[in-house]
This record gives C-alpha cells, sequence and structure tokens, in this order.
C-alpha cells in the first residue's frame, strides 16, 4: 500500500519560495507509469490541482500557476517537491501531494498547511 | 474561478436520494472520465468513484456515478448521517497542454 507523506516549513515569507517534498513510501516512485501530482485548498475552499511529475520528469501544471511553479522528482529518494516562487497570503493553503486519476489505486498524503505571512 | 461547475450545496434526509451535478466541456468531461471525491472536514479528500461509474472496493454500492457529454452526476441512495461532507468532481481537460480539473465543491447536508 503506497503512502504518501508532505514536508517542508509551515511558514513562508510573502515574495519567498514555497518549497514542499512529498515521500513515498511502500511501493517505487518508478513503478507503475504513474504521474505525482501536487494539489492545494485554501481555508474553506475548493481543491486546486497544482501540477505533476512522471518519473522521468516530465511535468504538466495548471496554467493559472505555471509561471510559478517547478515540480522535480528525485527517484533515488523515491520523493518529488514543490516549489512555488514569489508566493502571496493568496498561496497559504493546505498544500496535499497525490497519485490520482490511477483507477481505484487513488492516494492522498494527509496535507501539510503552509501559511504566507511576514 | 472552477473550469467544473457544481451547485454549492445539497441537502437530503435519512434513506432518501440525493444527486450532484458536475458540469465541464468539451475539452474536459466531454473528453475524459470523471472521478469524484468526497471529504470529511480536516481529512483529505477520498476517491469515491473513478472512470464515471466505478466505485473502489470499500465504497458502498449507494454510491453511484454517471455522464453523458459533457455533464457528470454523482448520486447517493439511502443517505445516511456519515454521508454530510463536501463533494468534488475532478477531470483532466486537454486544453493549454493538459491539466487537471476540479469542480467547486458540493457542501452536502443531511437534514
Amino acid at each position: 500500500q503506497v503512502q504518501l507523506q508532505e514536508s517542508g516549513p509551515g511558514l513562508v515569507k510573502p515574495s519567498q519560495t514555497l518549497s514542499l517534498t512529498c515521500i513515498v513510501s511502500g511501493g517505487s516512485i518508478t513503478s507503475g507509469s504513474y504521474y505525482w501530482s501536487w494539489i492545494r485548498q485554501p481555508a474553506g475552499k475548493g481543491l486546486e490541482w497544482i501540477g505533476r511529475v512522471y518519473a522521468s520528469g516530465s511535468t504538466n501544471y495548471n496554467p493559472s500557476l505555471k509561471s510559478r511553479v517547478t515540480i522535480s522528482v528525485d527517484t533515488s529518494k523515491n520523493q518529488f517537491s514543490l516549489k512555488l516562487s514569489s508566493v502571496t497570503a493568496a498561496d497559504t493553503a493546505v498544500y496535499y501531494c497525490a497519485r490520482i486519476f490511477v483507477g481505484p489505486r487513488d492516494c492522498w498524503g494527509q496535507g501539510t498547511l503552509v501559511t504566507v505571512s511576514s | 474561478q472552477s473550469v467544473l461547475t457544481q451547485p454549492p450545496s445539497a441537502s437530503g434526509t435519512p434513506g432518501q436520494r440525493v444527486t450532484i451535478s458536475c458540469s465541464g466541456g468539451s475539452s474536459s468531461i466531454g473528453s475524459n472520465t470523471v472521478n469524484w471525491y468526497q471529504q470529511l472536514p480536516g481529512t483529505a479528500p477520498k476517491l469515491l468513484i473513478y472512470s464515471n461509474n466505478e466505485r473502489p472496493s470499500g465504497v458502498p454500492d449507494r454510491f453511484s456515478g454517471s455522464k453523458s457529454g459533457t455533464s457528470a452526476s454523482l448520486a447517493i441512495s439511502g443517505l445516511q448521517s456519515e454521508d454530510e461532507a463536501d463533494y468534488y468532481c475532478a477531470a483532466w481537460d486537454v486544453s493549454l497542454n493538459g491539466y487537471v480539473v476540479f469542480g467547486g465543491g458540493t457542501k452536502l447536508t443531511v437534514l
């Protein structure tokens, strides 16, 4: 059973870069031809897909965030990462890493709250 | 603004049947399959329906999904108090190099 766990700072200053890592356990990040996604949810609001990465490093991003987002994969550490630059208060949210649109083999991390504040 | 449109709220009494709609376009629901997620307060979303109408193991058959053209629906029959949650639809959108779109979510209240 694959499990995902987000890690990273819970507080980021405005204009800085938000950096999060998702550790994949219980299976290899390179197996199964899966894409690995980042999704966020501001308090009291809906889900927003940020982007995804394949084990090869191939990526897709949400057009609304594309200019600020970089998602990368480190297969040697079985993890993938998110960098979001020039953050503002509007980027305050719970950030989830997930493997979605893989039939029934969907899985999500528990989520981590990132607050943008000085 | 969400690319998939859901009603912000829905409600029903125990035992009743409730449906939640999800409207998209030709580049999203019209071209790809739909997933539905249930989110309880303070928890990560849980997959309810995949590929329009398939249930993962462990999801009660009270939950069902359907898709027609550029719209999809989630139906919950025999409504129970524990069904009170937020529900989201999601689909891949093939425009602009491809990306995942979510509905804005529907808050289901069991009266």
